[in-house]
């Protein structure tokens, strides 16, 4: 199975300041066959399903703010809040959906 | 709009069954197949397999292999997952998320049926 692990395990972060999240996986996710990254970032507030926010490492879903930004390659991943706002206090989780079984790394916890 | 609706919590005992629906709207049921997603408390999200809504096909993750059954009524645009041999570690919100169309990426999420196992 490919493991995912994120960093840090929790962040707090001042209203407007800039925050990023890490993401490692233990085999890359990349299809060099198809150019494509299979790597995607949800963000799950209390008592919701997790929300589809980044997919293919770094294209934003319609109506996700331009706020959130997702990078990286091969094995490792970044999401960046650009500017951190009081409504993006979440959990936020990678996953890979490259190779079954589909893995989602422990989760980051975003406080202000 | 597309939505994904689950049927509501359930409290089990050891050693029975579970089955819980997922009833879609707002697209064409069987173009996309729909995954299974369980969050126990306090941990990471696991996947649990996935059915091809379609043809029916499935693949579950190995851990529940033998205990977990993914079915379909198409007529109805509503899937099912069943789990057997229930145990307490099973305790978990269970949710359904649509496939975007082929990739594996899950884009529409249900909102989650609790399942609680106790005696």
């Amino acid at each position: 199975d490919i493991v995912m692990t994120q960093s840090p395990d929790s962040l707090a972060v001042s209203l407007g300041e800039r925050a990023t999240i890490n993401c490692k996986s233990s085999q890359t996710v990349l299809d060099s066959s198809k150019n494509k990254t299979y790597l995607a970032w949800y963000q799950q507030k209390p008592g919701q399903p997790p929300k589809l926010l980044i997919s293919w490492a770094s294209t934003r879903e319609s109506g996700v703010p331009d706020r959130f930004s997702g990078s990286g390659s091969g094995t490792d991943f970044t999401l960046t809040f650009s500017s951190l706002q009081a409504e993006d206090v979440a959990l936020y989780y990678c996953q890979q959906y490259y190779r079954s079984p589909l893995t989602f790394g422990q989760g980051t916890r975003v406080e202000i | 709009q597309i939505h994904l609706v689950q049927s509501g919590a359930e409290v089990k005992t050891p050693g029975a069954s579970v089955k819980i629906s997922c009833k879609t709207s707002g697209y064409s049921f069987n173009r996309n197949a729909i995954h299974w997603v369980r969050q126990a408390p306090g941990q990471r999200l696991e996947w649990m397999g996935w059915m091809n809504s379609d043809k029916g096909n499935t693949i579950y993750s190995q851990k529940f292999q033998g205990r977990v059954t993914m079915t379909k009524d198409t007529s109805a645009s509503t899937a099912y997952l069943e789990l057997s041999s229930l145990r307490s570690e099973d305790t978990a919100v269970y949710f359904c998320a649509r496939d975007d169309g082929g990739s594996y990426l899950t884009d529409f999420w249900g909102q989650g049926t609790l399942v609680t196992v106790s005696s």
